[in-house]
C-alpha cells in the first residue's frame, strides 16, 4: 500500500519562503506524478501543480507561477514543494497526493495526512 | 481555466436518506471528473472516477453519472459515516480545478 509522509506544521513570516516534503513508499515512486493541493481555514480544495519525478518535469496552476517550485528527488522517494514570497494567503494546509496503478492519471487515490503551513509575523 | 459549481452549498439530511449532490462544469470536461469525500481534519478520499467509477473499496451505494457539463454524485441510502464535505475535480484542462464542496449535514 502505499503511503505518503509529510513534514510537520511550520510557522513563518511574511515575505519568507516554506519547502514541505512528502516521502512516498510501498509503490513506485518515479513512475507516478506527485500533485500538491491545498486548502485554507475552512475553504475548498486548491490545485497548487505537480512533478513527474521520472521525468523531472513541473506544471504549475498560472496563479503560483514564479512563486513556487515543486521537486521530486528518486533516490530519496521524496518530493518537495517550495513557495516564495509568502503572505497569509498562504496559510493553510499542504497536501501531496497520487493516482493508483489502477486508475487514470490525475486522479487521486493517494494522499499524505497535511502540513500546516501558517504564515504569521 | 474551468470552473467547478457545486449545488446545493449545504444538505441537511437524515441516516438513511437519498443524497444528490450536483457539480456543473463551466466547459465540457467530457467524463473526466471525480468525487471526493472530505472530514474534518482528514485528506480526502477518492470515490469516484471518470463520473461514474468507483474507487477501491467505496460501497455501492455511492454512484455517480453525467457527462459534458453535468454531473451527479448519489448516496442511496446515508449511514452516519456520510457525513462530511464532497468535492468535484476535473482533470481534462490545466490547472486541474476543484469544486467549492457541498457539505451533507444531519438534519
Amino acid at each position: 500500500q502505499v503511503q505518503l509522509l509529510q513534514s510537520g506544521a511550520v510557522v513563518k513570516k511574511p515575505g519568507s519562503s516554506v519547502k514541505v516534503s512528502c516521502k512516498s513508499s510501498g509503490g513506485s515512486f518515479s513512475s507516478y506524478p506527485i500533485t500538491w493541493v491545498r486548502q485554507a481555514p475552512g475553504q475548498g480544495l486548491e490545485w497548487v501543480g505537480r512533478v513527474i519525478p521520472l521525468l523531472a518535469t513541473a506544471r504549475y496552476a498560472q496563479k503560483f507561477e514564479g512563486r513556487v517550485t515543486i521537486t521530486a528527488d528518486t533516490s530519496a522517494s521524496t518530493s518537495y514543494m517550495e513557495l516564495s514570497s509568502l503572505t497569509s494567503d498562504d496559510t493553510a494546509v499542504y497536501y501531496c497526493a497520487r493516482k493508483s496503478s489502477s486508475i487514470p492519471d490525475e486522479y487521486y487515490q493517494f494522499w499524505g495526512q497535511g502540513t500546516l503551513v501558517t504564515v504569521s509575523s | 481555466e474551468i470552473v467547478l459549481t457545486q449545488s446545493p452549498a449545504t444538505l441537511s439530511l437524515s441516516p438513511g436518506d437519498r443524497a444528490t449532490l450536483s457539480c456543473r462544469a463551466s466547459q465540457t470536461v467530457l467524463s473526466y471528473l471525480a468525487w471526493y469525500q472530505q472530514k474534518p481534519g482528514q485528506a480526502p478520499r477518492l470515490l469516484i472516477y471518470d463520473a461514474s467509477n468507483r474507487a477501491t473499496g467505496i460501497p455501492a451505494r455511492f454512484s455517480g453519472s453525467g457527462s459534458g457539463t453535468d454531473f451527479t454524485l448519489t448516496i442511496s441510502s446515508l449511514e452516519p459515516e456520510d457525513f462530511a464535505v464532497y468535492y468535484c475535480q476535473q482533470r481534462v484542462n490545466w490547472p486541474r480545478t476543484f469544486g467549492q464542496g457541498t457539505k451533507v449535514e444531519v438534519k
